[in-house]
């Protein structure tokens, strides 16, 4: 069966760097677009953005533009978010999540177990 | 950005019982909708697609429905496990949104 496999939780200050990783397996990885949604403590979903990881085409929904980076490194199947300086406000429950095959905008059928990123000073 | 407005915000309700969480659009969005449940602590999963089409794995008491911009998640027969919170999410275009979920007790 398809897996996402996240890495670990996270407990950073304010200001740090982090890059947190989703290695998928048992499908083609270069295939579907993969994306990473957040989850506020006791909040909703939110689409953060996505990537095709075959030509790295990455599309960033308008609250997080410019304060992400998505990535793939193909030749371990695996997704990447990351953060160059953390807020407090960056404190919340991530997940990696598989979309569709041609669409950037698509439902999630797969996802991964959730890291949970912690940042306090 | 399309709206999507999920009703009720929770239901309570009893083994056996049936349950309507409806989703409304603020604009049209074909039937470019899912259905996720997620349970305390887990990661959501995917329940329904294209609006009334059952994922693999996902007992039939689940259904789904549309009409216009009005989505139905239907739990025919409640069970204990379906104990959780059910997000809609539209994919029609860029960027999807989410409901704010529907906790079922």
């Amino acid at each position: 069966e398809v897996q996402l496999v996240q890495s670990g939780a996270e407990v950073k200050k304010p200001g740090e760097s982090l890059k947190i990783s989703c290695r998928g397996s048992t499908y083609s990885f270069t295939s579907y677009w993969i994306g990473w949604v957040r989850q506020m403590p006791g909040k909703g979903l939110e689409w953060m953005g996505i990537i095709y990881p075959a030509d790295s085409d990455t599309r960033y929904m308008p609250s997080f533009q410019g304060q992400v980076t998505i990535s793939a490194d193909t030749s371990i199947n695996t997704a990447y978010l990351q953060w160059n300086s953390l807020k407090a406000s960056d404190s919340a429950m991530y997940y990696c999540a598989r979309g569709g095959t041609y669409s950037s905008s698509s439902y999630a059928d797969f996802w991964g177990q959730g890291t949970l990123v912690i940042v306090s000073s | 950005d399309i709206q999507m407005t999920q009703s009720p915000s929770s239901v309570s309700a009893s083994i056996g019982d049936r349950v309507n969480i409806t989703c409304r659009a603020s604009e049209v969005i074909d039937k470019a909708l899912a259905w996720y449940q997620q349970k305390p602590g887990k990661a959501p999963t995917l329940l329904l697609y294209t609006a009334s089409r059952l994922q693999s794995g996902v007992p039939s008491r689940f259904s789904g429905s549309a009409s216009g911009t009005a989505f139905t998640l239907t739990i025919s027969s409640l069970q204990p496990e379906d104990s959780a919170t059910y997000f809609c999410q539209h994919y029609y275009h860029t960027p999807p949104t989410f409901g704010q979920g529907t906790k079922v007790e």
